[in-house]
Order: structure tokens, then C-alpha cells, then sequence
């Protein structure tokens, strides 16, 4: 069965930074490409960063080029992502989603974790 | 960036009604388009990609179409199960991922 687990979320003041992680288990971690996709409170839902499954290729929303980095250990499973330079518009739900190809390119979400939630305030 | 657009934003139905959402995107995406679903507090689930292909183990009154610009969700026969937010989502090669704003059904 394929379990994403996010962690790392919570409140950081505007400017700040946190990692966020998304531990995956029940599929071969290194065979998919892997996202994340945000939702403000009340929202739709938002693409963030993508990345192989090797983790050479690396994709990112516009709103947040720059400011978060994506990364993957598949010796451990895990995906990451850095939020440097944080602000309010970065407030949302993060959720982890395994990509159904090796690659982003053509490839769609089949599933996801459950969140963890970032607040940018002061 | 693509833009995808649906509507309606709200729709009221009953169980066993016949209930289509549409989806249009700015561009031609071919038939790179994919439907989840979302309850309250849960994470969206995937149920059609590629325009039509039903992803495995998603009931069969749920359906899709559509090609280049325009595209449709069909439940044959609303379940109490369905009452959920809908989003489209464009998966073309040679652009970022996007969601449409997601089309809520609610209990008529």
C-alpha cells in the first residue's frame, strides 16, 4: 500500500524558513517522480515543484522560484522541500504526491499524503 | 501558463442525477487532462487521466472526455458518496501543472 507521511510543517514569521519532508513507503521511491501541491485555507489547489525520480530534473511554480528548493534521498525514501524567504501568500496546506511516471514530463498525481500545514505570521 | 477554467463553480444536485462539470483550457493541452476529487479535510484522489482513462478502482458511473481545449466529467448517477469539489488539472509537457478552481456538488 502506498503511504506518504509530510512533516516539518508549522508557524514561521514572514521571511523565515522551514524543510518539509514527506516520508513514502509501499512503492520502489526511486521508479517516480514525486510533487508538491499547496492549498491556501478555503482555496483550490496549487503546484509547486516537481522533481524526477533520480532527482536530476527539478520544477517550480513561478510563485516560487528562487525562494523553495526541492530535493529526494532515495536512499531513504524521503522527499524534501526548503521554504526559504517565507510570506503570508505562502500560508497553505503542503501536500506530498507520488507522480505516475519516472518523469514530471506527462505524468499525474495517483497519490497523495495528507498535508502538513505551513503559517507564515507575525 | 496554461489556464484552466471550470464551471460551474457550484452545483446543486440530487442522488441519481446525471451531473457534468466542464473544464476549459487556455491553450490546446491534447488530451494531457486529469480529474480529482476532493472531500472535506482529505487530500484529492485521483480519478481520471489522459482525458478519459479511469484510474483503477474508481466506479465506472464516473466518466471523462474532451480534447484540446474542452473537457467534461460525467457521473452517470449521482451517489450520496459524490458530494465532493471536482478540479481538472492540465499535465502538458511544456508547462507547469494547473488546476482549474475546483467545482463543489453539493446536496440539492
Amino acid at each position: 500500500e502506498v503511504q506518504l507521511l509530510e512533516s516539518g510543517g508549522g508557524l514561521v514569521q514572514p521571511g523565515g524558513s522551514l524543510r518539509l519532508s514527506c516520508a513514502a513507503s509501499g512503492f520502489t521511491f526511486s521508479n517516480y517522480a514525486m510533487s508538491w501541491v499547496r492549498q491556501a485555507p478555503g482555496k483550490g489547489l496549487e503546484w509547486v515543484s516537481g522533481i524526477s525520480g533520480s532527482g536530476g530534473n527539478t520544477y517550480y511554480a513561478d510563485s516560487v522560484k528562487g525562494r523553495f528548493t526541492i530535493s529526494r534521498d532515495n536512499s531513504k525514501n524521503t522527499l524534501y522541500l526548503q521554504l526559504n524567504s517565507l510570506r503570508a501568500e505562502d500560508t497553505a496546506l503542503y501536500y506530498c504526491a507520488k507522480v505516475n511516471r519516472i518523469t514530471m514530463v506527462q505524468g499525474v498525481a495517483d497519490y497523495w499524503g495528507q498535508g502538513t500545514l505551513v503559517t507564515v505570521s507575525s | 501558463d496554461i489556464q484552466m477554467t471550470q464551471s460551474p463553480s457550484t452545483l446543486s444536485a440530487s442522488v441519481g442525477d446525471r451531473v457534468t462539470i466542464t473544464c476549459r483550457a487556455s491553450q490546446s493541452i491534447g488530451t494531457w487532462l486529469a480529474w480529482y476529487q476532493q472531500k472535506p479535510g482529505k487530500a484529492p484522489k485521483l480519478l481520471i487521466y489522459k482525458a478519459s482513462t479511469l484510474e483503477t478502482g474508481v466506479p465506472s458511473r464516473f466518466s471523462g472526455s474532451g480534447s484540446g481545449t474542452e473537457f467534461t466529467l460525467t457521473i452517470s448517477s449521482l451517489q450520496p458518496d459524490d458530494f465532493a469539489t471536482y478540479y481538472c488539472q492540465q499535465y502538458n509537457s511544456y508547462s507547469p501543472w494547473t488546476f482549474g478552481q475546483g467545482t463543489k456538488v453539493e446536496i440539492k
